[in-house]
């Protein structure tokens, strides 16, 4: 069975770091794309960015570009998202997705991770 | 402000069909192929639909999603009380080089 477990709920603070997991299990982990989404409270989901665990080449969402970094550990069959200085405007709900390549050019999220929340407040 | 436009909410009574509605434009819809995802309270997004038009295995033939021009929707039939929750539209935008997300729309069965 296809899963992506996701680490737990953050509490942090404004300035601090943060590195947030996603273990993928079941399948071939470097075989599939895996992106990271956002989901600011209230609002709708956004990109942020993707990363091949084969090679770790990544490809950023350009107004998220600088302020996250997506890495991959295929050893461990582990993606993560990470911030070096957090604000309070990071403060939302983020989930990993395996990229799937549906045929004719088209590429979707066929699993989803069940989210990670991320609370920033001084 | 998300780039796919959708109504914010959507309701209907046990046993009815209801759809919803995803509005983009060339550079996404208009180009490239539409995605629903299903996201139930407490549980990871699922994906109804890919392709416009093509369910994954597992997903009840009472769904079904179309897409015209820059606008796509989903169809959801003999509606029932677990199919309350969030949808999301999806497509790759051309500009972003990624893809784009509509607001959502919540489902509501009366």
């Amino acid at each position: 069975e296809v899963q992506l477990v996701q680490s737990g709920a953050e509490v942090k603070k404004p300035g601090e770091s943060l590195r947030i997991s996603c273990k993928g299990s079941g399948y071939s982990f470097t075989t599939y794309w895996i992106s990271w989404v956002r989901q600011m409270p209230g609002k709708g989901l956004e990109w942020m960015g993707r990363i091949d665990p084969l090679d770790s080449y990544t490809n950023y969402s350009p107004s998220l570009q600088g302020h996250v970094t997506i890495s991959a550990d295929k050893s461990i069959t582990t993606a993560y998202l990470q911030w070096s200085s957090l604000k309070a405007s990071d403060t939302a709900m983020y989930y990993c997705a395996r990229r799937k390549y549906f045929g004719s050019g088209s590429y979707g999220f066929d699993y989803w991770g069940q989210g990670t929340l991320v609370t920033v407040s001084s | 402000q998300s780039v796919l436009t959708q109504p914010p909410s959507a309701s209907g009574t046990p046993g009815q069909r209801v759809t919803i509605s995803c509005s983009g434009s060339n550079s996404n819809i208009g180009s490239n192929f539409v995605y629903w995802y299903q996201h139930l309270p407490g549980t990871a997004p699922k994906l109804l639909i890919y392709n416009n038009d093509q369910r994954p295995s597992g997903v009840p033939d009472r769904v079904s999603g179309s897409q015209s021009g820059t606008s796509a929707s989903l169809a959801i039939s003999g509606l029932r009380s677990a199919d309350e929750g969030v949808y999301y539209c999806a497509a790759w935008d051309d500009n972003l080089n990624g893809p784009v997300f509509g607001g959502g729309t919540k489902l509501t069965v009366l």
